[in-house]
């Protein structure tokens, strides 16, 4: 049983470009969810999403857009890339109103 | 507005001494409250959650609403212990996540 996996684990970009980060899950989890990890600032959710066709914003949706088409995926976009988005980013998933969040490993993003 | 804030970035104790990491909260509404641990090289996940009311590798942790807090507390400090420690919060949708900034707990032989 893989839970939650996110790929890539390290990835380095300039400034402007785009990227998607992956996230799928196997536990058939309803709920999936989005945060970043920044020093001093804890997890900060980004989006998430109750079912397939379904996100909403969180805490700091700005620059990235998300997708649910399928229960399995929620990849996270980066359009256009910025120094600031230079974090770790965690996937999560539950099901609804659980509490419990199953994490994956995360995404070391740095953006130069 | 911070919803969740744990005082302390870092805390050591020596093993077998008591522990308590501190978590105060801040929402209007009915929360749940959590506790999630992330010890090192493993992935983040959940310690304990207050509606549970149980105690996870000797940890418990007690929601007082009138202090507003969820400190969490061990009697004796193992070595093993020695993790980062985020309180959370869940809001009325139960949806949204709200996360300290984490308290990295250090437990000294």
């Amino acid at each position: 049983n893989a839970g939650v996996t996110q790929t890539p684990k390290f990835q380095v970009l300039k400034t402007g470009q785009s990227m998607t980060l992956q996230c799928a899950q196997d536990m058939n989890h309803e709920y999936m969810s989005w945060y970043r990890q920044d020093p001093g600032m804890g997890l900060r959710l980004i989006h998430y999403s109750v079912g397939a066709g379904i996100t909403d914003q969180g805490e700091v949706p700005n620059g990235y857009n998300v997708s649910r088409s399928t229960t399995e995926d929620f990849p996270l976009r980066l359009l256009s890339a910025a120094p600031s988005q230079t974090s770790v980013y965690f996937c999560a998933s539950s099901y609804p109103q659980a509490g419990k969040l199953f994490f994956g490993s995360g995404t070391q993003l740095s953006v130069l | 507005a911070q919803r969740v804030t744990q005082p302390e970035k870092l805390l050591s104790v020596f093993k077998g001494a008591p522990v308590e990491l501190k978590c105060n909260y801040s929402y209007s509404g009915s929360p749940e409250l959590f506790w999630y641990v992330q010890y090192s090289r493993q992935r983040l996940q959940l310690l304990l959650r207050h509606i549970s009311r149980e105690s996870i590798k000797g940890f418990t942790a007690d929601l007082n609403k009138g202090e507003t807090s969820f400190h969490l507390k061990k009697p004796f400090a193992q070595e093993e212990d020695s993790a980062m420690y985020y309180c959370a919060l869940s809001g009325d949708t139960g949806n949204q996540f709200y996360f300290g900034t984490g308290t990295s707990l250090t437990v000294i032989p």
